[in-house]
């Protein structure tokens, strides 16, 4: 059971937009920055998002992010098949002294 | 281009030991904090332990407190995790991880990762 909550998965059709959440609490999201990753199948994770909303160089716009209190939220429009991954959402846990992720979301392209 | 390249994982009996390495290249080493996170098959990540740019901060998950290493040699720009009385729940593929410049904990860089399997 993972300290940050993220649905198991989510579905939307090329080309139209999906977004993640990601749950938590004020020792973790309500007080820390939140970041971002995207897993292909069979990859090592890749930074998305990172800050609540900043992105990497190299990261398509097609990607942001935001926070809202003890939640945060990844959204991906113009979707494409080749977004088809898993998801996770990251932060530090100032109780936990500790980096946390949530359990993943598995996002399918129709 | 930053580069992580780790190596060092294999098949260890439970009560084992494996050391896991981490080359890093692309980057001043010295200039950054590593860290090891985990996954297991078919499941979620999981932080395994962080390290300072200097080595002298040293803070590890509890679930492997007491049995895991971390330490780093700037001569060889390398990292490295011991790991000590392996148990089945440490089946993993094990990832270094740069730590970003930002301030805030998230990761910018990983390696493909190195696969540690427990079993007798």
């Amino acid at each position: 059971q993972s300290v940050l909550t993220q649905p198991p998965s989510v579905s939307a059709a090329p080309g139209q937009k999906v977004t993640i959440s990601c749950s938590g609490s004020s020792s973790n999201i309500g007080s820390n920055y939140v970041s971002w990753y995207q897993q292909l199948p069979g990859t090592a994770p890749k930074l998305l998002v990172y800050d609540n909303s900043r992105r990497p160089s190299g990261i398509p716009d097609r990607f942001s992010g935001s926070k809202s209190g003890t939640s945060a939220t990844l959204g991906i429009t113009g979707l494409q098949t080749g977004d088809e991954a898993d998801y996770y959402c990251g932060t530090w846990d100032s109780s936990l002294s500790a980096v946390i992720f949530g359990g993943g979301t598995k996002l399918t392209v129709l | 281009e930053v580069q992580l390249v780790e190596s060092g994982g294999g098949l260890a009996q439970p009560g084992g030991s494996l050391r896991l390495s981490c080359a890093a290249s692309g980057f001043t080493f010295s200039n950054y904090e590593m860290n090891w996170v985990r996954q297991a098959p078919g499941k979620g990540l999981e932080w395994v332990s962080y390290i300072s740019s200097s080595g002298t901060s040293i803070y590890y998950a509890d679930s492997v407190k007491g049995r895991f290493t971390v330490s780093r040699d700037k001569a060889k720009n390398s990292l490295y995790l011991q790991v000590n009385s392996l148990r089945a729940e440490d089946t993993a593929v094990y990832f270094c991880a740069r730590l970003g410049v930002s301030g805030s904990y998230y990761f910018d860089s990983w390696g493909q990762g190195t696969l540690v399997t427990v079993s007798s």
